[in-house]
């Protein structure tokens, strides 16, 4: 059963800082990778998905990362605002099956 | 893009009452949608997967004959928590997959319920 974890649960930063969330997954026979955003009791918004295939996606100020062998993926948000401050979540694609990690909260101080 | 609305969006009931929760594709058709439960501070647990013209595929765990799912057309799919308890009390998210592309999941804004 695939788990995915993420570290840290919890981060805060000084706007304008450069963010770093990690997912660690503990089978890599993935189809593909997705990191979403939740805001406090809203549904979850897409922001990168990396396919199996794939090393990295970028966005914007977001980059996503991704190494299967390792069973790891990596998500900077570059310069960071306030407006950042959400709960960030990875997931893994398996048959189209995602198992999630439980999130990081981003706070973002202005 | 892709819009997936669920309805309600916020539920209050008393225990032993059913609720339903709905959840469509706006402008898409969905032949698989999901159900997801989310615990405060913790992370998506996948419920079942619903498929249009037949029976759901539940997870391990989920009862089946408490959370009723029904998919009757390519743009609904329903949750039906029969007799619910203060411990259904939950976020309930749904999401679908375009069934012309099969790339990504879509998801919707997500049902609280609360039971009392």
């Amino acid at each position: 059963k695939q788990e995915v974890t993420q570290i840290p649960a919890a981060l805060s930063v000084p706007e304008g800082e450069n963010l770093v969330l990690n997912c660690s997954f503990t089978d890599s026979a993935i189809y593909n990778l997705q990191w979403f955003r939740q805001d406090p009791g809203k549904g979850l918004t897409s922001l990168l998905l990396i396919q199996s295939s794939q090393r990295e996606q970028t966005s914007g100020r977001l980059n996503a990362s991704l190494d299967k062998s390792s069973g790891r993926s990596t998500l900077y948000i570059a310069a960071s605002q306030p407006g950042d401050s959400a709960t960030y979540l990875c997931a893994v694609v398996d048959d189209y099956k995602l198992s999630f990690g439980a999130g990081t909260t981003v706070t973002v101080r202005a | 893009g892709a819009v997936v609305s669920q309805h309600p969006s916020r539920v209050i009931c008393k225990s032993g009452t059913s609720v339903k929760i709905e959840c469509r594709s706006l402008d898409f058709q969905a032949t698989t949608m999901f159900w997801y439960r989310q615990f405060p501070k913790k992370s998506l647990m996948l419920m079942a997967t619903s498929n249009e013209g037949s029976k759901a595929t539940y997870e391990q765990g989920v009862e089946k004959d408490k959370f009723l799912i029904n998919h009757a057309s390519l743009t609904l799919s329903t949750l039906t928590v029969t007799s619910a308890h203060p411990e259904d009390s939950s976020f309930y998210i749904c999401s679908a997959i375009d069934s012309g592309s099969r790339e990504t999941q879509y998801f919707g804004p997500g049902t609280r319920l609360l039971v009392l």
